[in-house]
């Protein structure tokens, strides 16, 4: 089973500061990394996705990989209490193609 | 595009118990997933489908866990002789067959055995 590791939090970040969630995943052929955003009691939601080295914005939010280091991180600026949520890693394993995911960091942006 | 649908959204059962959950994919896609997703843990993947083919099944689904997708499109989860380690969500999502193509989610099915 390849792993996925997230810190599971709580992370807590004042409303408007840049909120940082990281994961590394240890299957070092995986080419597809994706954050979900998930609410309490909710199924699921993508919100990013990304597949080179570097960085991809999407509004406010900024993914980052680096695969050298087998590293995966979401930025999300000027935090709002509509962000807290749990913020689920995913890694497609290449083998299968499904998404193996990992614990999830729970965020929550105080007012 | 209806995205994915799961039927029913909650369900209570006694222990021992049968149940069975139906999920209806977006229409295109090909692939169908099934995962499992308790409190404070991220989904983790039961089995998955291409087409009418179920392709891969984790150590988890036990034999009283069956998936079947006969036509290549509804898929069907049943849980036979339940038991309260068996509560949880249990979501469904689909995909197109292509590498790296997203994965949509369906809005999960609460399963609590009493």
């Amino acid at each position: 089973q390849k792993e996925v590791e997230q810190n599971s939090g709580p992370l807590s970040v004042p409303e408007g500061a840049i909120a940082s969630l990281n994961c590394t995943y240890s299957d070092r052929v995986s080419q597809s990394f994706f954050w979900y955003r998930q609410y309490s009691g909710k199924s699921p939601e993508l919100i990013m996705s990304i597949y080179s080295n570097g960085d991809k914005e999407d509004g406010r939010f900024t993914a980052q990989l680096n695969k050298a280091s087998q590293y995966v991180s979401l930025l999300i600026r000027d935090s709002q209490p509509s962000d807290s949520a749990t913020y689920l890693c995913a890694v497609v394993d290449q083998g299968a193609q499904k998404l193996v995911f990992g614990q999830g960091t729970r965020l929550t942006i105080n007012p | 595009d209806t995205g994915v649908s799961q039927d029913p959204r909650h369900k209570i059962t006694k222990r021992g118990q049968n149940v069975t959950f139906r999920c209806d994919p977006i229409s295109e896609h090909n692939r169908l997933y099934w995962y499992r997703q308790t409190l404070g843990q991220g989904p983790e993947f039961l089995t998955y489908f291409q087409n009418e083919a179920q392709l891969e099944k984790s150590r988890l689904l036990s034999d009283r866990f069956s998936a079947e997708r006969p036509k290549g499109s509804f898929s069907t989860l049943e849980i036979q002789r339940t038991e309260q380690g068996d509560s949880a969500m249990y979501l469904c999502a689909s995909s197109r067959d292509t590498p790296g193509n997203t994965i949509y989610f369906g809005e999960g099915s609460w399963l609590t055995v009493v």
